[in-house]
């Protein structure tokens, strides 16, 4: 079966703290890419990176960064210096033709 | 440059009604997918289109059905509507990258099933 667990439900962090959102997935694809999004409360899934399966180099790009290691299927992502405006429903997937979503991790960012 | 739009935005149908979800895709792009999302859930794959042609298909039963239209325009039509259909519908666009680009979502039609 192909899925995601997303083991966190709801994270509250104070703004500036750092946090880590969990993703293990599962897959019959040998080739595919992992993908995460974030869900305002106005509804649409924005785009926040992306990572191909066949390179487990780990990046960073401004406040984002990730953790990926095929061998475990995990996909893990932190924010650095957390803002209020990354309030938000935070989902990952992996996609060949379309997305897995898992139930994704609501994250509150408190002033 | 607008993004992808979907109309409308909040719907309510009675059961065993039909409804017809409407959205554009951002300039450019080429492929449509539809995603169902209950409250509380992830979304949900329906199918995708591409030049025209559903080209996959999700776990949904025929009641659920799309066209896409040379404009690259498409639409998701739903028949004899059950209460479990209340969601949000979502719309994805995205490039012919068959999985390896990112979409780009609209906001969502909000139909509620009475």
């Amino acid at each position: 079966a192909q899925k995601v667990t997303q083991a966190q439900t709801e994270i509250s962090v104070v703004e500036k703290e750092d946090v880590t959102l969990d993703c293990v997935y599962e897959t019959r694809d040998t080739t595919y890419y992992l993908f995460w999004y974030k869900q305002p409360p106005s509804g649409e899934l924005v785009f926040l990176i992306r990572r191909n399966s066949f390179d487990e180099q780990n990046e960073i790009s401004g406040r984002y960064s990730w953790n990926f290691q095929k061998s475990t299927s995990s996909f893990n992502f932190t924010i650095t210096a957390s803002q209020v405006v990354d309030s938000a429903v935070y989902f990952c997937a992996p996609s060949t033709y379309k997305y897995i979503f898992g139930t994704g991790t609501r994250l509150k960012v408190l002033a | 440059d607008a993004g992808v739009t979907q109309s409308p935005t909040h719907l309510i149908k009675t059961r065993g009604q039909q409804v017809t979800l409407r959205c554009s895709p951002k300039s450019g792009h080429d492929t449509v997918s539809w995603y169902q999302q209950a409250l509380g859930q992830g979304p949900q794959f329906i199918f995708q289109y591409y030049e025209e042609e559903e080209r996959q298909r999700g776990n949904f039963p025929d009641r659920f059905s799309g066209h896409q239209f040379p404009n690259y325009s498409s639409e998701l039509n739903v028949n004899a509507l059950l209460l479990g259909d209340s969601a949000l519908y979502l719309c994805a666009s995205s490039g012919e990258g068959r999985g390896n680009t990112e979409a780009f979502f609209g906001q969502g039609t909000r139909l509620t099933v009475v």
